[in-house]
């Protein structure tokens, strides 16, 4: 059953810890994707990685990493710079990785809280 | 990136078809419009695609007039389970990759 795997679907940590979320897919896909969603508001992109070994910051990058060593892995990791870090957290892989004309696939989300 | 515009909000009632339209006056001759569906606390589901004209899948719609200024999605006879946030994206091949999911349209489905 291909798709796309988040884990934990909760997550809290104390302010001033890293955190990394995972995300996995089975779907063969070269592009993957991390959104992040805060409530009432649409996605925003953090990272996105078209082939291995290789991604690009998206819209709101500060204080996050990613890594993206297999195709099909690419965790993400919330830094204790990230001033804001509870939200929503969304991953995402497609076909293609250039541009809109590929369907994205999402995972079920991750929600962090941190306090 | 071709910056869109939707409506915040809109109701409607079960077995009504429901019409959400999006404004893209930038487009680029490269773009295509995709639109999402989003249940709270899951990811994004695609919906459908398109580019130019008229394309219909098994659960909607999309026009698109020829100008490609805006695009319509249609929902055929909605029900309580297409209460969902609605997001139109453009954007194309060229230029890097950036996504912008604006706020979308909420859609409740009244009985």
């Amino acid at each position: 059953d291909g798709g796309i795997t988040q884990s934990p679907k909760y997550l809290f940590r104390k302010e001033g810890q890293n955190v990394t979320l995972s995300c996995e897919q089975n779907l063969n896909h070269d592009a993957m994707y991390w959104y992040r969603q805060d409530p009432g508001q649409g996605l925003r992109l953090i990272y996105y990685s078209q082939i291995v070994n290789d991604f690009q910051k998206g819209d709101i990058a500060e204080g996050y990493s990613v890594s993206r060593e297999k195709k099909e892995s690419f965790p993400l990791t919330v830094t204790s710079a990230q001033k804001n870090p509870t939200a929503f957290y969304l991953c995402a892989s497609s076909i293609g990785g250039q541009g809109h004309s590929y369907e994205q696939y999402f995972g079920p989300g991750t929600r962090l809280t941190v306090t | 990136l071709a910056k869109t515009t939707q409506p915040i909000s809109m109701d409607s009632y079960e077995g009504q078809e429901v019409n959400i339209t999006c404004s893209h006056n930038n487009i680029a001759t490269n773009d295509y419009i995709t639109w999402y569906q989003q249940f709270p606390s899951q990811g994004p589901r695609f919906i459908i695609q398109g580019y130019k004209t008229k394309v219909t899948n098994e659960v909607a719609s999309l026009f698109i007039p020829a100008d490609r200024k805006s695009s319509t999605l249609s929902l055929p006879r909605v029900s309580l389970s297409d209460t969902a946030v609605y997001y139109c994206l453009v954007g194309g091949n060229t230029g890097g990759f950036k996504t912008i999911f604006g706020a979308g349209t909420r859609l409740f489905v009244k009985a």
